[in-house]
């Protein structure tokens, strides 16, 4: 159980351009949402937190008019980078939860973004 | 500020062998902690958690250890096997109110195991 699918995997795409990423849970209900930026050989750095039918929670440096986070329903919500530059590739990882403290975060396999 | 922090970023281990991975916590008030393991190109999975009324808690191979008065966590793996390499990162888990559910991660251990 407690399975979240994440889509694409991969995107490559031109300067400019905005790129959508979706995560699902696919068999329970997520209350709250992740999304997290990774860079190589580093930890997950939080980017904003979602809970449904509210609107996102920003951390600290993160442009919420870049980064689009719609959480519409319990089981998906998605990602939108704006006009994505070069400096925005990454490999971004959400992950749902019931929103608990003492529960664990289930995470999707990430999606690697490439701007060239 | 808190924060949740690993004591090595690298451990190498001979297959077949224990593995430990150590945790330094911070936040006195987080009650609930909670081991990922992340393979390469996959986002981090769910090994094994502990609450903070507990002060071990084993699994299948693993055993994740507590020690909430020098503010310690630590992963055991037995019989370490080739499919352990990873990053291992650990987590703490926000108290409560607007913040349930949100986790603070390790800087992350990379695990490898020599054949």
């Amino acid at each position: 159980g407690a399975v979240v699918s994440q889509h694409p995997s991969r995107v490559i795409c031109k300067s400019g351009t905005s790129v959508k990423i979706e995560c699902r849970s696919l068999d329970f209900q997520a209350t709250t949402m992740f999304w997290y930026r990774q860079f190589p050989k580093k930890s997950l750095m939080l980017m904003a937190t979602s809970n449904e039918g509210s609107k996102a929670t920003y951390e600290q440096g993160v442009e919420k008019d870049k980064f689009l986070i719609n959480h519409a329903s319990l089981t998906l919500s998605t990602l939108t980078v704006t006009s994505a530059h070069p400096e925005d590739s990454s490999f971004y990882i959400c992950s749902a939860t019931t929103g608990a403290s003492n529960q664990p975060q289930h995470f999707g396999d990430g999606t690697r973004l490439s701007i060239l | 500020g808190e924060s949740v922090g690993l004591h090595l970023p690298t451990l190498s281990v001979q297959e077949g062998d224990n593995s430990i991975i150590n945790c330094a916590y911070s936040n006195s008030a987080s009650d609930y902690f909670i081991w990922y393991k992340q393979e390469s190109g996959k986002g981090p999975q769910f090994i094994i958690d502990i609450r903070s009324n507990m002060d071990k808690r084993q699994g299948q191979r693993v055993t994740v250890l507590l020690n909430k008065t020098v503010k310690h966590l630590s992963l055991q793996i037995a019989a370490t096997q080739p499919g352990d390499s990873a990053v291992y990162f650990c987590a703490e888990n926000w108290a409560g109110g607007t913040n349930a559910g949100k986790s603070t991660f390790g800087d992350g251990t990379t695990l490898t195991v020599k054949p």
